[in-house]
């Protein structure tokens, strides 16, 4: 199993453009989130989905708009970049439950100039 | 903001010495998960701890849970130079997960 994939691996973009982060895993699990890392902040969760068809906010979902189509793919969507969200970005998955740990790729360090 | 905080910021150790990290939250849980970061790599779980547990183990990992003072603890016994790597508590409430800033260890060779 490849696990959680995340392409690009880096990505440079100009403020204002838009962008598409992607996310798909292999292990037929339910729950895919999307984090953001920080310098000093930890992991923030911008928007997660418990099955196809189904997403919700986390803690800081503005400038961002997921879907999920199909249970193995979870893309992030950058509508207008802007500098504030220069990040590594990270994806995750897991079976359903409270009690699951969480699989993680290998994320995707994105500039906004 | 609902994170937690991990404590130390950072921590340097020798090679064979206990390495003590903690994490303290905001709200009530369901469980605890504690992750390791490699320095430019994704997370990867370590552990998990429920809400109605106070200690578990796994391997060289004791983590302790008191939800009473909503705080939790990592302990790694004979650290290897291989530990050096960041370590984040998280917390699950319903279907989000809510990670602490991170403790940055550093084991000596």
């Amino acid at each position: 199993n490849a696990g959680v994939t995340q392409t690009p691996k880096f990505q440079v973009l100009k403020t204002g453009q838009s962008m598409t982060l992607q996310c798909a895993q292999d292990m037929n699990h339910e729950y895919m989130s999307w984090y953001r890392q920080d310098p000093g902040m930890g992991l923030r969760l911008i928007h997660y989905s418990v099955g196809a068809g189904i997403t919700d906010q986390g803690e800081v979902p503005n400038g961002y708009n997921v879907s999920r189509s199909t249970t193995e793919d979870f893309p992030l969507r950058l509508l207008s970049a802007a500098p504030s969200q220069t990040s590594v970005y990270f994806c995750a998955s897991s079976r359903q439950g409270s009690y699951n740990e969480q699989f993680f790729g290998p994320g995707t360090r994105l500039t906004v100039l | 903001s609902q994170q937690g905080e991990e404590d130390p910021q950072a921590l340097s150790i020798q090679e064979g010495e206990n390495a003590t990290m903690n994490c303290s939250y905001k709200t009530s849980i369901n469980n605890l998960q504690w992750y390791r970061q490699n320095s430019g790599r994704g997370l990867v779980h370590l552990i998990l701890i429920r809400s109605n547990e106070r200690e578990k183990h796994s391997g060289r990992l004791r983590v302790t849970l008191d939800t009473s003072k909503k705080s939790s603890s990592l302990l790694i016994t004979a650290s290897r130079a291989a530990d050096t790597a960041s370590y984040f508590c998280a917390t699950n409430t319903g279907n989000q997960f809510y990670f602490g800033t991170g403790t940055s260890l550093t084991v000596i060779p």
